[in-house]
């Protein structure tokens, strides 16, 4: 079984540029979740898809962040503009539906803002 | 306000010797507790799941228990290897419907030869 696929897996951009992360979920898995881990610490929620529809987004800086999940599959997930304090781990997960079923978590994508 | 709190926030230990981590919650009410295991790099992988009424459940050299009632969970690993140096983290999930995962802030665990 293919797992939750992200790209890229690294980069870096100077603060005020504009990011874009992609996660392709496992297939037939109707809830997608991005969260974003500082180092250190424990993942934190951006933004929960429920197939195409938001489920969560409160704790999204909506000033500079967006996140979209097309045809309720794979996800994308924006920064514009960057800042400094948004280096983290970006960690894209999938599951099959509701919060009693297990989270797959892809590898993550680390942004470095400098 | 739903918190997971775990301990120590780090531990160093020599192969082949057992530990184990501590998570304590205030989430409420309770659905699910999880252990996740976040090799550098990587995303996390599930461990364990385990509902109000289990208290114990294992996984190979890992084993979890789960106090409802003082709403404590403990990660047991037994007979350590250097491959279990990693990030441990416990989740919490609130009663299915509200879709709310509180992440705890893990423990580094470092396995010497």
């Amino acid at each position: 079984e293919a797992g939750v696929a992200q790209s890229p897996r690294y980069k870096i951009i100077e603060k005020r540029q504009s990011v874009a992360f992609w996660c392709n979920p496992i297939s037939g898995h109707a809830t997608l979740y991005w969260y974003q881990q500082i180092l250190g610490q424990g993942p934190k929620l951006l933004i929960q898809f429920q197939n195409n529809g938001v489920v969560d987004d409160s704790q999204l800086p909506k000033d500079r962040f967006s996140a979209e999940r097309l045809k309720g599959v794979d996800s994308t997930l924006k920064i514009q503009p960057a800042k400094l304090e948004d280096s983290a781990v970006y960690l894209c997960a999938s599951s099959l539906a509701g919060t009693s079923i297990r989270q797959y978590f892809g590898p993550g994508t680390r942004l470095t803002v400098t | 306000k739903n918190q997971v709190e775990q301990s120590p926030q780090s531990l160093i230990i020599l192969e082949g010797k057992n530990c184990t981590l501590q998570c304590n919650y205030t989430v409420s009410p309770f659905s699910n507790l999880r252990w996740y295991k976040q090799d550098t790099g990587r995303g996390p992988v599930s461990l364990t799941i385990m509902t109000f009424s289990e208290n114990t459940k294992s996984n190979g050299r890992y084993t979890a228990t789960l106090d409802a009632d003082t709403k404590q969970s403990s990660l047991h690993i037994t007979a350590s290897q250097l491959s279990d140096s990693a990030s441990y983290i416990c989740v919490v999930s609130a009663r299915p419907g509200t879709y709310k995962y509180i992440f705890g802030t893990g423990t580094r665990l470092k396995v010497l030869a």
